[in-house]
């Protein structure tokens, strides 16, 4: 049974402090790996479409890398803000495009 | 204009009964989802389709059912609704493997 995983859970952090979060997927079948930010009762929205070994992607303070050999990608907030607080989910692409998200890392900070 | 549309926005109905949720996505995309966002808040896939033709279908009941009448419109028709059917549903598009614009989500309630 394939599974993403994502660490922590929930994070409470203070504004300014820099953040960062696990997800562990497959290291087989990879086709591509998305990091998505999902707001209370928006819908998730895109941050970042990963799909090569090695890659570092940058979004102003948000930041991501991917390792696909070893199965993870990290996902960097730098000087949180209140507005950051959020949901962020990562979604493992396998075997064409069948899609397994992660469960999310929920994201509090505090002003 | 809304990229990704569902309608209806809020569904209450009783159980046994049978109910549509539509989807448009005016973005060209060749692939459509559906998700459904459980009791744990997790977002969990039922369907995809590309170009018209289902290329995922994990392993939800058949009283649910995907209906794709052209390109734009993925629409999710369920029957004998149940009472663990309530949840929100997010329908979502995108280009093969590439990053998923998800629609505002519709929030069903079966008594």
């Amino acid at each position: 049974i394939l599974n993403v995983e994502q660490s922590p859970q929930s994070l409470h952090v203070q504004e300014g402090d820099s953040t960062n979060f696990t997800c562990s997927f497959p290291s087989s079948n990879f086709y591509a790996l998305h990091w998505y930010r999902w707001e209370t009762a928006k819908s998730p929205e895109a941050l970042f479409v990963m799909t090569l070994n090695g890659d570092e992607k940058k979004k102003g303070r948000i930041s991501a890398t991917l390792n696909t050999k070893e199965g993870y990608s990290y996902l960097y907030i730098k000087g949180s803000q209140p507005e950051d607080s959020a949901t962020y989910l990562c979604a493992f692409i396998y075997g064409g495009f069948k899609t397994i998200f992660g469960a999310g890392t929920r994201l509090f900070v505090k002003a | 204009d809304t990229a990704v549309s569902q309608t209806p926005k809020y569904l209450v109905t009783q159980m046994g009964n049978d109910k549509s949720i539509k989807c448009e996505q005016n973005l060209g995309h060749d692939t459509m989802y559906w998700y459904k966002q459980d009791s744990k808040k997790f977002l969990k896939i039922m369907f995809s389709y590309n170009n018209k033709e289902l290329i995922i279908n994990e392993t939800v009941p058949n009283r649910f059912s995907p209906k794709s009448p052209d390109k734009a419109h993925l629409n999710l028709h369920i029957n004998s609704l149940e009472l663990g059917d309530s949840a929100v549903y997010f329908c979502a598009s995108s280009p093969p493997g590439y990053e998923q614009y998800f629609g505002p989500g519709t929030r069903l309630t079966v008594t």
